[in-house]
């Protein structure tokens, strides 16, 4: 069964706009957090959809925003971009997201760089 | 709040020697913990998981962790290094927050591995 598939792979921006990352997760699977990593703060939780419905959310600015769409498929949206929102991000799916052994996929990562 | 530390941000081994990489958890309640290993410019996979089903967890590649609850530990190990080892590695604990779970991960160690 194919992965979590997160597209596109590398995305240029230049401050000031704004970019939308795609992330289709297994199929089956409801929840999908997404997750920014960078050098300096390593690996951060940003949210959580499960059935199109955000139910947490990491310690962000309001310009960072996501959504889920009912076949699960979710993307997340940076507005007013600045160079410290070059990071790598990733999407992780997982079944359920209500077991707390329930184990997360995650995508290959879409690299964001800002300049 | 659950969270995980790990020791040392740099290991570096010989190919064939004993790899130790070290985790240390917080947790008021019994923790379900995870290590995941992350390649060069990819996502991160799955390496094990601790469930409370048993103290020492096999994994994939060789990896295996045995969880300490008198000290708190979950230190991942392989008895031989490869070459092909050399990786970041991701402890993880589960957190129950806003009344659902979310992975919470350490700073991350890089593994490199010498001929």
């Amino acid at each position: 069964k194919a992965g979590v598939t997160q597209t596109p792979r590398y995305l240029i921006k230049t401050r000031g706009q704004q970019v939308t990352l795609s992330c289709s997760p297994i199929s089956g699977h409801r929840s999908v957090s997404w997750y920014q990593q960078t050098p300096g703060q390593g690996l951060q939780f940003l949210f959580e959809y499960f059935s199109e419905t955000q139910r947490n959310k990491g310690n962000f600015p309001g310009r960072f925003s996501g959504r889920q769409f009912s076949n699960s498929r979710s993307e997340m949206n940076v507005s007013t971009l600045e160079l410290g929102d070059s990071a790598l991000y990733l999407c992780a799916s997982s079944s359920a997201g209500t077991t707390m052994n329930t184990e997360a996929f995650f995508g290959q990562g879409t690299r964001l760089t800002v300049v | 709040a659950q969270s995980v530390t790990q020791l040392g941000s740099h290991v570096s081994v010989s190919e064939g020697a004993l790899v130790l990489l070290r985790c240390n958890y917080s947790s008021s309640v019994p923790p379900y913990l995870f290590w995941y290993v992350q390649y060069p410019n990819q996502g991160l996979q799955l390496l094990l998981k601790y469930t409370s089903a048993a103290t020492l967890v096999k994994g994939i590649n060789g990896f295996e962790a045995e969880f300490k609850k008198s000290e708190t530990s979950f230190h991942l190990t392989k008895p031989s290094a490869h070459m092909s080892d050399a990786a970041e590695y991701f402890c993880a604990v589960t957190r129950f927050s806003g009344g659902y779970n979310k992975l919470i991960f350490g700073a991350g160690t890089r593994l490199a591995v010498h001929p």
